[in-house]
């Protein structure tokens, strides 16, 4: 089945701290993890994205760590931000043939920075 | 602007009374698709399209149809409503085969009574 397990649900950080929003998966076909951001009344944006032929991506304040061998991927907010709060879904991306892919979502992560 | 439409944003009915809800994008892209958002379960897709007249089942399709007469527009129908469909409705666009990036409408919020 594909299955893409989030964790925490929520998150509450202090301004200026890291927040950290963990994914694991087990179909080894994954091959695209992006992860999106939702603020509230909005619909889910793309914020960054990985391949697994890399371990890390970075832009800006915003990271991932990429473990392929424990089918694992995080993503890492420095110096976290109030404007940052919102709900982060991870996502794996696997090809189903004949040019189609299909994309799974994590149950998402629900981060609230305090001042 | 490239983007995805959806409407209405709020809608509120009784069990049993059809409704669709509409979604229109602007970017000529191939694939579209639906998801319902619920808390703890994130984004599960309901249907999806690969092109006008190709649509299939994604993961939680029941009590739903949806049609694609046109390119850019993709609309979600509920025939017969129940209070379980109560949710966080989006659509979604991407290019050809559903590659990588997915845009987001801005969310219908149904509530079934």
């Amino acid at each position: 089945q594909q299955q893409v397990k989030q964790s925490p649900q929520s998150l509450i950080v202090q301004k200026g701290g890291i927040s950290i929003i963990n994914c694991a998966y087990e179909n080894t076909a994954f091959d695209y993890f992006p992860w999106y951001q939702q603020f509230p009344g909005k619909g889910p944006a793309l914020l960054i994205a990985i391949r697994p032929d890399v371990s890390e991506k970075k832009e800006g304040r915003f990271t991932i760590s990429f473990n392929k061998s424990a089918k694992q991927f995080s993503l890492h907010i420095m110096d976290s931000q109030p404007g940052d709060s919102a709900t982060y879904f991870c996502a794996a991306s696997i090809a189903l043939g004949t040019g189609r892919r299909a994309l799974t979502f994590g149950s998402g992560t629900r981060l609230q920075v305090q001042p | 602007e490239a983007q995805v439409t959806q409407n209405p944003r709020y809608l509120i009915t009784v069990t049993g009374k059809k409704l669709t809800v509409t979604c229109s994008q602007n970017m000529n892209h191939e694939y579209m698709s639906w998801y319902r958002q619920d808390p703890g379960l994130g984004l599960r897709q309901i249907y999806y399209s690969m092109n006008v007249e190709v649509t299939d089942k994604g993961d939680v399709p029941e009590g739903y149809k949806v049609s694609r007469k046109e390119k850019r527009n993709f609309p979600l129908i509920l025939e017969s409503p129940s209070p379980n469909q109560t949710s966080l409705y989006f659509c979604a666009s991407s290019p050809y085969g559903g590659t990588t990036e997915a845009f987001f409408g801005q969310g219908t919020r149904l509530t079934v009574v």
